[in-house]
């Protein structure tokens, strides 16, 4: 079973705009990462918060963790064509050997 | 430096078949996780080889087995496939250090449909 939801589900934006996704865990971790699929080939790791980390930036991503919520946001800003893909949120839990994947929001950039 | 490597890309099997898929992992890397990702879905977890042992285990049957050889390696099996088996399979390895997080890099993955 999923560890996680994402929502939404799809999102659709011109390019330029700003695209947030959303990430919910139900277990203790130790970390949350960001993936990237481009139609469904394997996955790109963006970017990985760790339990004691609230904000992380890489380039234009921006990733917050609020473990006391248990979730996550993504923040892409000034988008571009070439980001869409499926986005997953991905958990290492705590005493586990295993990633823990969401089912994923699929991101259209419009040009 | 080589990143994970897997065959086929692509293959076409019947219900009942049998499959073995392979992955090599990024060099240095000692550890090999298998993920099954049906379409639409989120990659959910076989399993995972470290020193050629099975040392985790996902919520799949035993009609999924593994191996790792001594070159850190891996094979994924599935035994009497069903239609329900059709997905991208990924692999991917990573580096046991001690810690609490070891980074898993992906392979492309195996797209497998069974007829």
């Amino acid at each position: 079973s999923q560890q996680g939801e994402e929502d939404p589900q799809a999102l659709s934006i011109q390019e330029g705009e700003n695209a947030t996704m959303n990430c919910s865990y139900k277990t203790s971790i130790n970390n949350l990462q960001w993936y990237r699929q481009n139609s469904g080939r394997g996955l790109v790791h963006l970017i990985l918060i760790r339990s004691n980390e609230r904000e992380k930036h890489s380039g234009r991503l921006r990733v917050t963790l609020d473990t006391s919520k248990k979730s996550s946001s993504l923040l892409i800003t000034a988008s571009r064509a070439a980001d869409t893909a499926s986005y997953f949120c991905a958990t290492d839990v705590q005493g586990a050997q295993k990633l823990v994947f969401g089912q994923g929001t699929r991101l259209t950039i419009n040009p | 430096d080589a990143g994970v490597t897997q065959s086929p890309t692509h293959l076409i099997k019947t219900r009942g078949q049998q499959v073995t898929l392979r992955c090599s992992p990024k060099s240095g890397h000692d550890t090999v996780s298998w993920y099954q990702q049906a379409l639409g879905q989120g990659p959910q977890f076989i399993f995972q080889y470290y020193e050629e042992e099975e040392r985790q285990r996902g919520n799949f049957p035993d009609r999924f087995s593994g191996h790792q050889f001594p070159n850190y390696s891996s094979e994924l099996n599935v035994n009497a496939l069903l239609l329900g088996d059709s997905a991208l399979y990924l692999c991917a390895s990573s580096l046991d250090l001690a810690g609490d997080y070891n980074e898993q890099f992906f392979g492309p993955g195996t797209r497998l449909t069974v007829l």
